[in-house]
């Protein structure tokens, strides 16, 4: 049982690539969500998924597009990069029925040149 | 709407001293509150939550927090910290009724020898 699990753990991009960040969790829960964490800012939502099919706008939804993909996968893809876009990503998942309590991934910690 | 603040974003503190990390809160409806404990490089682990009952709920690690709802905070404190204590702390809110948490900045425990 892994839990939440995040690929990759690091990414370098240069400004204007794509790329898209991956998160599963095995837990079988219903929702799943991405945030961003910047120093001094704490976590920002950008988008969650509330069950497989569903997706909505969190915080910072923008230059972000996500995919739920099935009850397992939740990916965020970035479509063209920007500097503004370096941070650390986590992917979390609360037990179902109990949306307060999230797990964590390990995060994805992404630099746009 | 709901918002956390957290007064000090960096706390120095010596080994075995006691420690307190400040957590103030808004919101329009009855909440959920949770301190998160995230170590250098890695997720964030649930360190306590609040859901109801008693005001004072006790974490791992030894670290306590307590709701006061005339004060609106949650305060997380441990009487004696150890240098493996040191990472950042983030207090959180879940708003009943609404899909989502809200972290605050983050407290940066520094513990030294």
């Amino acid at each position: 049982n892994a839990g939440v699990t995040q690929t990759p753990k690091f990414q370098v991009l240069k400004t204007g690539q794509s790329m898209t960040l991956q998160c599963a969790q095995d837990m079988n829960h219903n929702s799943m969500y991405w945030y961003r964490q910047d120093p001094g800012m704490g976590l920002r939502l950008i988008y969650y998924s509330a069950s497989e099919g569903t997706t909505d706008k969190g915080e910072v939804p923008n230059g972000y597009n996500v995919s739920r993909l099935n009850k397992r996968e939740f990916s965020l893809r970035l479509e063209s990069a920007a500097p503004s876009q370096t941070s650390v990503y986590f992917c979390a998942s609360p037990r179902t029925g109990m949306k307060e309590t999230q797990y964590f991934g390990p995060g994805t910690r992404l630099l746009v040149l | 709407a709901q918002s956390v603040t957290q007064l000090d974003s960096q706390v120095p503190v010596f080994e075995e001293a006691p420690v307190e990390l400040r957590c103030n809160y808004s919101s329009s409806v009855s909440v959920y509150l949770f301190w998160y404990v995230q170590y250098p490089n890695q997720g964030l682990q649930l360190l306590l939550k609040y859901l109801s009952g008693s005001t004072l709920v006790k974490g791992i690690n030894g670290f306590e927090a307590e709701f006061n709802k005339s004060q609106t905070s949650f305060h997380l404190r441990k009487p004696s910290v150890h240098i493996s204590d040191t990472a950042e702390y983030f207090c959180a809110v879940f708003g009943t009724g609404f899909q989502k948490l809200v972290f605050g900045t983050g407290t940066r425990l520094l513990v030294s020898p």
